[in-house]
């Protein structure tokens, strides 16, 4: 498609139960990040693909949290046990990028998740 | 400075205004400078990519600087419309990689 294309747009999950969230890059994007924004806060990287592979996992914030992406193409992210403080709005990007290129993002319009 | 740091954390002015707002960011191991708008309900929208000390861009009546020795830019909007009404997000790119780390953003409201 033409842009990021994310979803559910809006999840609401009982703690406890596992939840999956899709990004769908710009084609051709070989590089693609998860970021959320829980409320009141900024904007916190969680992980980067570059192609299929993870090189950079370092904000994932638990083991309850995981993410995979195939055919340099479409990331899940999963959380496992979702608990209150998981809610935030989880955004993906993707850009190109070279070794030294410097490339704006383009966002996904975000998926709103809600743990009650 | 160890994050990358926005001022202030929101802005109000009158359509018309016009205004600037702060990043501030190590300046060691620098490798480039994104700025952001995001508006509510959309998608964060690239404004500026920025790498090279005294860079200065432009696009529309929005413009921004860069003084990677002192690690700091600026965002200028010239006569502020209501439809600038967004928040403003700064981000570094860390290391080797084009992973981004974001500020907290300026939220700016521009009133009729």
């Amino acid at each position: 498609g033409a842009g990021v294309s994310q979803s559910p747009s809006n999840k609401v999950t009982e703690k406890g139960k596992d939840v999956e969230l899709r990004c769908d890059p710009i084609s051709g994007h070989t590089a693609l990040y998860w970021y959320r924004q829980r409320l009141g806060q900024g904007l916190e990287f969680l992980i980067y693909f570059q192609g299929n592979s993870a090189p950079d996992k370092s904000g994932l914030p638990s083991d309850r949290f995981s993410a995979e992406r195939t055919g340099e193409s479409v990331s899940t992210l999963t959380i496992q046990r979702t608990q209150q403080e998981d809610s935030a709005v989880y955004l993906c990007a993707s850009s190109l990028v070279t070794g030294t290129g410097n490339y704006g993002y383009t966002f996904g319009s975000g998926t709103r998740l809600t743990v009650v | 400075i160890l994050n990358v740091e926005q001022s202030p954390q929101s802005l109000h002015v009158q359509e018309g205004d016009s205004t600037n707002f702060t990043c501030s960011f190590p300046s060691s191991n620098f490798y480039a400078l994104h700025w952001y708008r995001w508006e509510t309900a959309k998608s964060p929208e690239a404004l500026f990519v920025m790498t090279l000390n005294g860079d200065e861009k432009k696009k529309g009546r929005i413009s921004a600087t860069l003084n990677t020795k002192e690690g700091y830019s600026y965002l200028y909007i010239k006569g502020s419309q209501p439809e600038d009404s967004a928040t403003y997000l700064c981000a570094r790119r860390s290391g080797g990689y084009n992973k981004l780390i974001f500020g907290a953003g300026t939220r700016l409201a521009v009133h009729p």
